[in-house]
C-alpha cells in the first residue's frame, strides 16, 4: 500500500518569507514517482514537478525548489520569497508502476501581505 | 495545445439519482484518470482508463463506472447517488508509455452536490 503524509495542515507566512512544505511517503515499489500539485481556490490542480525514484538530485525552478531524500522517504517543497499569489493548497502525491496517484491531505498555505 | 476540460462545472442531484460527468483529455494523451475530492481532503483515485479499458480501480463501489472513447475522452457514471458522493470530481489525462509514468494534467473539476 502507498501512503503520503503531509503533517502540516495549514501554514501562514508573511510575504517574502521562505516556507517549506513537508512530504513523507511510504511505498514498497522500487520504481516510483513523486509529484507536487498546487490547488488554488478555483479548484484546478496545477502540476508543479515530477521526480522519479532514481533521481535524487534537488531541483530549483525560479522561487521553487524541491529536496528529495530517499533515505528519509521525504520530498519537501520550498518556496523562496513567498508572494500572495502562492496562497493555495499544495498536494504531494506518489505513483508506482500503475500510474494512479496517491495524494496527501494537502497543506493550506496562506501568504499575507 | 488544448488542456483538459470537464462538464458540467456544477451539478445538483437528489439521492438515488444517476449522474454522468464528462472529460476531454489533453491533446496527445492516451490515459484518463478520475478522482474524487471531498471537501478539505486530498483527491482519491476512482479508476483509470487506457485504450478504452479500465486500467486500475480504487476503493469505490461498482455503482461508479466509466467509459473511454476512441478520441480518449471519458465519462464517469455514478448510479444510486448517496449524500457522501457530494464532492469535486477531477479528471486527469496523461501519456502512459511502456517504461515511464508521465505527469497527470487535471481539468477544472465538476462540483457535484447530492441533496
Amino acid at each position: 500500500a502507498q501512503k503520503v503524509t503531509q503533517a502540516q495542515t495549514e501554514i501562514s507566512v508573511v510575504e517574502k518569507e521562505d516556507v517549506t512544505l513537508d512530504c513523507v511517503y511510504e511505498t514498497r515499489d522500487t520504481t516510483y514517482y513523486l509529484f507536487w500539485y498546487k490547488q488554488p481556490p478555483s479548484g484546478e490542480l496545477v502540476f508543479l514537478i515530477r521526480r522519479n525514484s532514481f533521481d535524487e538530485q534537488n531541483e530549483i525552478s525560479g522561487r521553487y525548489s524541491w529536496n528529495f531524500q530517499k533515505s528519509t522517504s521525504s520530498f519537501n517543497f520550498t518556496i523562496t520569497a513567498s508572494q500572495v499569489v502562492d496562497s493555495a493548497v499544495y498536494f504531494c502525491a506518489l505513483s508506482g508502476s500503475g500510474s494512479r496517484l496517491t495524494f496527501g491531505e494537502g497543506t493550506q498555505l496562506t501568504v499575507n501581505p | 495545445e488544448t488542456g483538459v476540460t470537464q462538464s458540467p462545472t456544477h451539478l445538483i442531484k437528489t439521492r438515488g439519482q444517476q449522474v454522468t460527468l464528462r472529460c476531454s483529455s489533453q491533446s496527445g494523451h492516451n490515459t484518463v484518470s478520475w478522482y474524487q475530492q471531498a471537501l478539505g481532503q486530498g483527491p482519491q483515485f476512482i479508476f483509470q482508463y487506457y485504450r478504452e479499458e479500465e486500467n486500475g480501480r480504487g476503493n469505490f463501489p461498482p455503482r461508479f463506472s466509466g467509459l473511454q472513447f476512441p478520441n480518449y475522452s471519458s465519462e464517469l457514471n455514478v448510479n444510486a447517488l448517496e449524500l457522501d458522493d457530494s464532492a469535486l470530481y477531477l479528471c486527469a489525462s496523461s501519456l502512459v508509455g511502456t517504461r515511464i509514468t508521465y505527469e497527470q494534467y487535471f481539468g477544472p473539476g465538476t462540483r457535484l452536490t447530492v441533496t
